[in-house]
């Protein structure tokens, strides 16, 4: 069955970098797009960026384009939001998930990771 | 940015009641790219509709979509106690996908 799971989460203070992957399990990854979404506490859902299966396009929100980047290892099926430059308004739970390009939908979701930006 | 604007905020009724819910996008979205999710609390979200109208595997028939363009509509016909959670719209048809503010179902 499809799993994702994310991992590296954490407490980081203002002004520091945090590494976020996704364990894909139960597809073929490379054959996926895949996204990132955040959810701010008690907020909605803010969608960061997709990349599509062989890692060569990627779009990211404009809120968060030259503070995080978005990459894939498809040899270890694994997902990956560099995030640098965080502010408290980056605290929030990330969410990975897949994108079905067949009948365009994010199908399967992790669990999701918090990350605390905090002095 | 396309952005998506959901009404209303939260919506209050009974179990066995009919649900709409709407949202709003700045700009005209291809039916094919346009999807809503449930999330209830302390879990991720889950596709519930996608293509605008189609039902995701697994979910009841009383969840149905529908619209073009701008406005897009979700139902459901008869409200069962798992239903009262947050509903998402999110469009795909920009390279920057964006979701709509969210709306609570919550029980009267």
């Amino acid at each position: 069955q499809v799993q994702l799971v994310e991992s590296g989460g954490g407490l980081v203070k203002p002004g520091g970098s945090l590494r976020l992957s996704c364990a894909a399990s139960g597809f073929t990854f490379k054959d996926y797009y895949m996204s990132w979404i955040r959810q701010a506490p008690g907020k909605g859902l803010e969608w960061l960026s997709y990349i599509n299966g062989g890692g060569s396009t990627i779009f990211s929100a404009d809120s968060v384009k030259g503070r995080f980047t978005t990459s894939r290892d498809n040899t270890k099926n694994s997902l990956h939001l560099q995030m640098s430059s965080l502010r408290a308004e980056d605290t929030a739970v990330y969410y990975c998930a897949r994108y079905n390009w067949n009948d365009e939908m994010l199908d399967y979701w992790g669990q999701g990771v918090l990350v605390t930006v905090s002095s | 940015e396309i952005v998506l604007t959901q009404s209303p905020g939260t919506l209050s009724l009974s179990p066995g009641e009919r649900a709409t819910l709407s949202c709003r996008a700045s700009q005209s979205v291809r039916t094919i790219y346009f999807a809503w999710y449930q999330q209830k609390p302390g879990q991720a979200p889950r596709v519930l509709i996608y293509g605008t109208s189609n039902r995701a595997p697994g979910i009841p028939v009383r969840f149905s979509g529908s619209g073009s363009g701008t406005d897009f509509t979700l139902t459901i016909t008869r409200l069962e106690p798992e239903d009262f959670a947050v509903y998402y719209c999110q469009q795909y048809y920009s390279s920057q996908w964006t979701f709509g503010q969210g709306t609570k179902v919550e029980i009267k």
